[in-house]
């Protein structure tokens, strides 16, 4: 159980595009799922907290205008990445937390990745 | 600001043996702690977890030990196999908050 899957795995787009990548939570629900960008060699860092039928909650530094967040279902999450460039590129892992364990061990199920490179 | 951070940046190990990974965090307001295994391309794979109210908690070849007094924990992984390679994150948040903070990593490499 507790599997989260990411759609697609890898997009590679052309500077000044966006890219649309989902989260879902195949197996339970979540009202809470996490966006977290990593670059190579470097830790994850949180990018914004995404609750099921409200507005995305996002981390210091982070353009809310740039990295757009609609969380429509308790199990569907998704990034979408507007007029990226190069420096965009990175691996953008999300996270879910289960419905059933809140209030309960605050563990966090991550899903897989997607590799993006914007050319 | 408050940070969570691992000693080693890398750690390489022959296999059979057991290896050590650490961690020092410095949010004395953290009460709980992950483990958390990365390999290349994939996302975080949670290993083992400890609340701040025990000090040592044993998994499948994997124990955790957590000590409050000098902020740190470190995660021990027995019989270490090629498997095993990959780089190893801590984590930590308060019971309640939901953001974990992680720390930078520690990459292990097994040697056949």
């Amino acid at each position: 159980g507790a599997v989260v899957s990411q759609h697609p795995s890898r997009v590679i787009c052309k500077s000044g595009t966006s890219v649309k990548i989902e989260c879902r939570s195949l197996d339970f629900q979540a009202t809470t799922m996490f966006w977290y960008r990593q670059f190579p060699k470097q830790s994850l860092m949180l990018m914004a907290t995404s609750n099921e039928g409200s507005k995305a909650t996002y981390e210091q530094g982070v353009e809310k205008d740039k990295f757009l967040i609609n969380h429509a279902s308790l199990t569907l999450s998704t990034l979408t990445v507007t007029s990226a460039h190069p420096e965009d590129s990175s691996f953008y892992i999300c996270s879910a937390r289960d419905l059933e364990r809140q209030g309960a061990a605050d563990t966090q199920y991550f899903g897989p990745g997607t590799r993006l490179t914007v050319l | 600001g408050e940070s969570v951070g691992l000693h080693l940046p890398t750690l390489s190990v022959q296999e059979g043996d057991n290896s050590i990974i650490n961690c020092a965090y410095s949010n004395s307001a953290s009460d709980y702690f992950i483990w958390y295994k990365q390999e290349s391309g994939k996302g975080p794979q949670f290993i083992i977890d400890i609340r701040s109210n025990m000090d040592k908690r044993q998994g499948q070849r994997v124990t955790v030990l957590l000590n409050k007094t000098v902020k740190h924990l470190s995660l021990q992984i027995a019989a270490t196999q090629p498997g095993d390679s990959a780089v190893y994150f801590c984590a930590e948040n308060n019971f309640g908050n939901e953001k974990l903070t992680f720390g930078t990593g520690t990459r292990l490499t097994i040697i056949p």
